[in-house]
């Protein structure tokens, strides 16, 4: 069975960077997969970041694209996120997730990290 | 693409049936679209791909229809547990993903 778990600081300065890892057990991170982070504000509804294959090829976002860069570590099994110049509308929980290839749904998913943004 | 789900809440019984629609503001391959479950405080459960086809053990009560631009999302009869926000959600290669804004199934 494929876990994923995020790890990162729950809270971030505005104007600050909010970096977040997900560690994958119990599958590869260099299957066909894509490997995903999704956002959720609180008591609001789901909004995906960005993703990225074990080769490094990364989709972004449109309207976070110039914040974001997700990268991966395959001999962690791990991947990252990055989200530069926080305010306060980033605070949301981050779930990171893995993407069925040919299917591109969210399969497998970690428990979330709420991260907060404020002073 | 903007996926619009109605209604936004949907009050009903154990036993009842529920659907649930989900309309994408452009066509949207059936490869492409699944549903979620949320209960409070818990991740995202899968429940369908590819509009139709249930996860793995997921109970034969849920089922999915549609084709683009109109999908659905059907309980044949309601179990206390179904009572959860559910989303759905699309993929294309641009915008990537998006997911619907969710409808609340709450029990009457």
């Amino acid at each position: 069975q494929v876990q994923l778990q995020e790890s990162g600081p729950g809270l971030v300065k505005p104007s600050g960077t909010l970096s977040l890892t997900c560690t994958v057990s119990g599958g590869s991170i260099s299957s066909s997969n894509w490997w995903s982070w999704v956002r959720q504000p609180p008591g609001k509804g789901l909004e995906w970041i960005g993703e990225i294959y074990h080769s490094g090829s990364t989709n972004y976002r449109s309207s976070l694209r110039s914040r974001v860069t997700i990268s991966v570590d395959k001999s962690k099994s791990q991947f990252s996120l990055k989200l530069t110049s926080v305010t306060a509308a980033d605070t949301a929980i981050y779930y990171c997730a893995r993407v069925r290839g040919q299917w591109r749904f969210f399969e497998y998913w970690g428990q979330g990290t709420l991260v907060t943004v404020s002073s | 693409i903007v996926l619009a789900q109605s209604p936004d809440t949907l009050s009903l019984s154990p036993g009842e049936r529920a659907t649930l629609s989900c309309r994408a503001s452009q066509s949207v391959s059936s490869t492409y679209l699944a549903w979620y479950q949320q209960k409070p405080g818990q991740t995202p459960r899968l429940l369908i791909y590819g509009a139709s086809s249930r996860a793995t053990g997921i109970p034969d009560r849920f089922s999915g229809s549609g084709s683009g631009p109109d999908f659905t999302l059907t309980i044949s009869r309601l179990e206390p547990e179904d009572f959860a926000v559910y989303y759905c959600q699309q993929f294309s290669n641009s915008p990537g993903y998006t997911f619907g804004q969710g409808t609340r199934l709450e029990m009457k």
